[in-house]
């Protein structure tokens, strides 16, 4: 158990619509990260918070936002879903934001399926 | 370019024997952390082991061993005496030392499946 919460674990929902993902991180790590994982693109990094604020954003797209609360957890909205944004949405957290050296710990995903 | 490059898509070993997942890296940061992560087909992504740029040895852990050969820009990972319960994917992964974020960059992964 890597510690990190993600609910929920599976979704299914019709194009066009608006979800939220939810992740809490482990007991400590200030920094979260979120990944998607889909067939054709494998694991792509999104966004990044660190204690509240953003602090990088990778491949995220316009209807994908995010954010990270004073209680540590995030969530990831989804808006206006395409079948192409089915995938396995990861959240991952890390208690170093500025080493290299520290690894990423994962929760289990969240799967995505648009309709 | 690529940062991590995974060559195998998937590989079939034998119960008990051992297995080279290769994995070669492009960075000009002198500072890095090379991972790798475990993905059954459950989904989860386990963290299996790390190595630093500037570590002299190679990284262990339990049956799992990281040759490092920094020259040639590879981390390949090593999996001794393998198990049924090692099919698996598996990713290479690196962390660089500037940018600010230090995000996680993802190989394609290779698939690893052990035959009894």
């Amino acid at each position: 158990d890597s510690g990190v919460t993600q609910t929920p674990k599976h979704l299914i929902t019709a194009t066009g619509q608006r979800v939220t993902l939810r992740c809490s991180p482990r007991s400590g790590d200030l920094s979260v990260y979120w990944y998607q994982q889909s067939l054709d693109q494998g694991l792509q990094f999104l966004i990044q918070y660190y204690n509240g604020e953003e602090r990088a954003k990778g491949n995220i797209l316009e209807r994908f936002s995010a954010q990270q609360f004073p209680d540590l957890h995030s969530e990831l909205n989804l808006s206006s879903l395409e079948l192409g944004d089915s995938a396995l949405y990861f959240c991952a957290s890390s208690g170093d934001t500025s080493s290299y050296n520290s690894p990423l710990h994962f929760g289990n995903g969240t799967r995505l399926t648009v309709t | 370019a690529q940062k991590i490059t995974q060559t195998q898509p998937g590989m079939f070993v034998q119960e008990k024997e051992a297995v080279t997942l290769d994995c070669t890296y492009d960075t000009s940061d002198p500072s890095y952390g090379l991972f790798w992560y475990k993905q059954p087909s459950s989904g989860e992504m386990i963290f299996l082991i790390y190595q630093g740029s500037y570590d002299q040895q190679n990284a262990t852990e339990g049956r799992y061993s990281l040759n490092f050969q920094k020259a040639r820009k590879s981390a390949n990972l090593v999996i001794s005496a393998s198990q049924l319960g090692d099919s698996a994917m598996y990713f290479c992964a690196m962390r660089e030392g500037q940018g600010g974020a230090q995000k996680l960059v993802f190989g394609q992964g290779t698939r690893l499946t052990i035959n009894p």
